[in-house]
């Protein structure tokens, strides 16, 4: 079956220590996505990509880098020079263009990383 | 701009019916809608694309006002299992191809 994965499901990571969160998706999608979640904030745009080798901002990536060297691929760093990095990340895949019409984007299981 | 949800919660029984609204202060493209359940991934609902559209499919239809860049999720005798928190996701016509989301709107359905 088609998805997208996400790993690990829970992190830990100490101040100071970058890590990096893995995204996979098998469902041939053009576009990935990267969005953190709090409570009461809704999810918010860190990183998206619609073709390899090129991504842009979101709304808060200030403190996380990206890469897209895969079209399955879209892992996301996590840097010692985010202030407040424990959250719950979502990533998300979808097509581009007409089809996201009738799929929307599909979502991750997500990985909640707590900062100790 | 994040878009602005209404109501922020709502408690129903269940068989009654429930409105969640979606505003933006940008012109929208398209409007999408998600549920989320605790602790889980958020699951794709409906896409809205053109002013004045309406979708549903159940119990659960939407509309998207595209001069008022404003959507309504309806949820008509409610279920249990319509327990969640949903999420408007927009697209701006001058950014197409990101959804920014709303804050959310908890449902609980009681039986």
């Amino acid at each position: 079956d088609g998805g997208i994965t996400q790993s690990p499901k829970y992190l830990f990571r100490k101040e100071g220590q970058n890590v990096t969160l893995s995204c996979e998706q098998n469902l041939n999608h053009d576009a990935m996505y990267w969005y953190r979640q709090d409570p009461g904030q809704g999810l918010r745009l860190i990183y998206y990509s619609q073709i390899v080798n090129d991504f842009q901002k979101g709304d808060i990536a200030e403190g996380y880098s990206v890469s897209r060297e895969k079209k399955e691929s879209f892992p996301l760093t996590v840097t010692s020079a985010q202030k407040n990095p424990t959250a719950f990340y979502l990533c998300a895949s979808s097509p581009v263009g007409d089809k996201i019409a009738n799929y929307g984007y599909t979502f991750g299981s997500g990985t909640r990383l707590t900062v100790v | 701009q994040q878009p602005v949800q209404s109501p922020q919660a709502v408690i129903l029984r269940e068989g009654e019916d429930a409105v969640i609204n979606c505003s933006s202060s940008k012109a929208l493209y398209s409007v999408h809608w998600y549920r989320q359940k605790h602790g889980e991934a958020p699951v794709f609902l409906m896409i809205l694309l053109k002013g004045g559209e309406q979708k549903g499919h159940d119990k659960i239809s939407a509309s998207f006002n595209e001069k008022k860049q404003q959507s309504s999720l309806y949820l008509t005798a409610s279920q249990l299992s319509y327990s969640g928190t949903y999420f408007c996701g927009t697209e701006s016509w001058s950014n197409t191809g990101k959804l920014i989301f709303g804050q959310g709107t908890t449902l609980q359905v009681k039986p």
